[in-house]
């Protein structure tokens, strides 16, 4: 039973244009969402989170949509780098203390 | 500040064969976890610990056992090693029960 779905193993971008990773999720209890990014050999890293509470957290480049009544959640990267080139998993939990559960992953390649 | 120390960085076992991954973290972390990360796969919480002396099973425990004598030590041992526990692990730490995890770069450990 996977909770938590990134149906796109991969996503290729063209440098300075927008990369938009999507995440879908089934449980109607999760409460807070997480994206985390990880490069080859090593561990990933944090990147961005949102609460249910709000729809849209920005952070630079960086931003994540939640549409709860759709239970989907989207990363926005604008504009796009060379360097974000990486693995992205979206994480969710539910109330605080819960265990996060993770999807698969997007690859997502940008290029110059 | 090193952050989360994983050591191995690889291993290759036999069936059969027991070892230890080794996890340390200097950033005074209460939580500490440790995941798998198959391929194509989102990863997976084996067990988790919220303080020295205090461990519990996460998703996919089977064939692993972990202990946490100290707060900044976590290892992870595998019983009688099986082709199925070829994987990537991951250990985690956070200051928040399953908050914003902060990972080691990871052990890649190959049952043959």
């Amino acid at each position: 039973d996977q909770q938590v779905k990134q149906n796109s193993p991969s996503l290729s971008v063209q440098e300075g244009r927008i990369s938009i990773l999507n995440c879908d999720y089934t449980n109607s209890m999760f409460d807070y969402f997480l994206w985390y990014k990880k490069y080859p050999a090593e561990g990933p890293t944090f990147l961005i989170s949102i609460s249910s509470i709000k729809d849209k957290n920005e952070d630079g480049r960086f931003t994540v949509f939640l549409n709860k009544s759709a239970k989907h959640l989207s990363l926005h990267i604008v504009p796009s780098q060379p360097g974000d080139s990486a693995v992205y998993f979206c994480a969710a939990k539910e109330t605080s203390g819960s265990r996060l559960t993770f999807g698969e992953g997007t690859q997502l390649t940008v290029n110059p | 500040n090193a952050g989360v120390t994983q050591t191995p960085k690889f291993r290759i076992l036999k069936i059969g064969q027991s070892m230890t991954l080794q996890c340390a973290q200097d950033m005074n972390h209460n939580y500490m976890y440790w995941y798998r990360q198959d391929p194509g796969m989102g990863l997976k919480l084996i067990y988790y610990s919220v303080g020295a002396g205090i461990t519990d099973k996460g998703e996919v425990p089977n064939g692993y056992n972990v202990s946490r004598s100290t707060t900044e030590d976590f290892p992870l041992r595998l019983e009688l090693a099986a082709p199925s526990q070829t994987s990537v692990y991951f250990c985690a730490s956070s200051y928040q029960v399953h908050g914003e995890l902060f990972f080691g770069e990871g052990s890649r450990l190959t049952v043959l």
